[in-house]
């Protein structure tokens, strides 16, 4: 079975810090992982996506498939990164369409 | 710009009453998703919806049923609401094939059952 894990509930860095939320995940073939974001008031979008290796808003995510995993990095935290982040891996088979999320780490940067 | 409209941003009901969450997309999408989002248990898969009037159930499908009678509007039903259904609720989209796999979320509905 598929599954995503994100093993930090809460993650609080200073202003400035680097930042690095952890994603592992459990997949039999070959993966696709996504990071989403949640800001306060705000409706959870796409944040990255690992196909397009590129960096949002200063944020990049490597895909590990030696350690199964996917995590986001930014090497200067902002106070506006707070939000609540999801990694997610898409089904594969039938369903492929389908994402299955993790249960999400919420960061804080303090000033 | 893609839009995914819920009806109600808020919605207070009583155990036992039958509640319907709607969804609309703009966006001519084929897939239609219904979530809930809990604090410490994040994103759960309610049922989803491939085409008009398909279905299939997802995770935590017990005490939910869903209708798509027309491509845009994706309907969640709680047949005979609970007080551990009071939630946060999440729809989302995403087009068929064409690689991209990105899914559109509306705002949410704060469910809460008393």
């Amino acid at each position: 079975a598929q599954r995503v894990t994100q093993p930090e509930k809460l993650l609080s860095v200073f202003k400035g810090a680097p930042v690095e939320l952890k994603c592992n995940y459990s997949y039999s073939g070959s993966p696709e992982l996504f990071w989403y974001v949640q800001y306060s008031r705000q409706r959870l979008q796409l944040l990255l996506r690992h196909i397009s290796r590129e960096s949002i808003k200063g944020f990049t995510a490597d895909l590990n498939k030696g350690e199964t995993s996917f995590h986001l990095k930014k090497p200067f935290a902002q106070e506006e990164d707070s939000a609540m982040y999801y990694c997610a891996l898409r089904n594969s088979g039938g369903s492929n369409y389908k994402l299955t999320f993790g249960k999400g780490t919420l960061l804080t940067v303090n000033p | 710009d893609v839009k995914v409209t819920q009806s109600s941003r808020y919605l207070v009901k009583r155990t036992g009453e039958k509640v319907f969450l709607e969804c609309v997309q703009d966006m001519d999408h084929e897939n239609m998703f219904w979530y809930r989002q809990d604090p410490g248990l994040g994103l759960r898969l309610i049922y989803f919806s491939y085409d008009v009037k398909m279905k299939e159930k997802g995770d935590i499908p017990e005490g939910y049923s869903v209708s798509r009678e027309k491509k845009e509007r994706f309907s969640l039903i709680l047949e005979s609401a609970s007080t551990n259904q009071t939630s946060m609720y999440l729809c989302a989209s995403s087009p068929w094939g064409g690689g991209s796999y990105e899914q559109y979320f509306g705002p949410g509905t704060r469910l809460t059952v008393t």
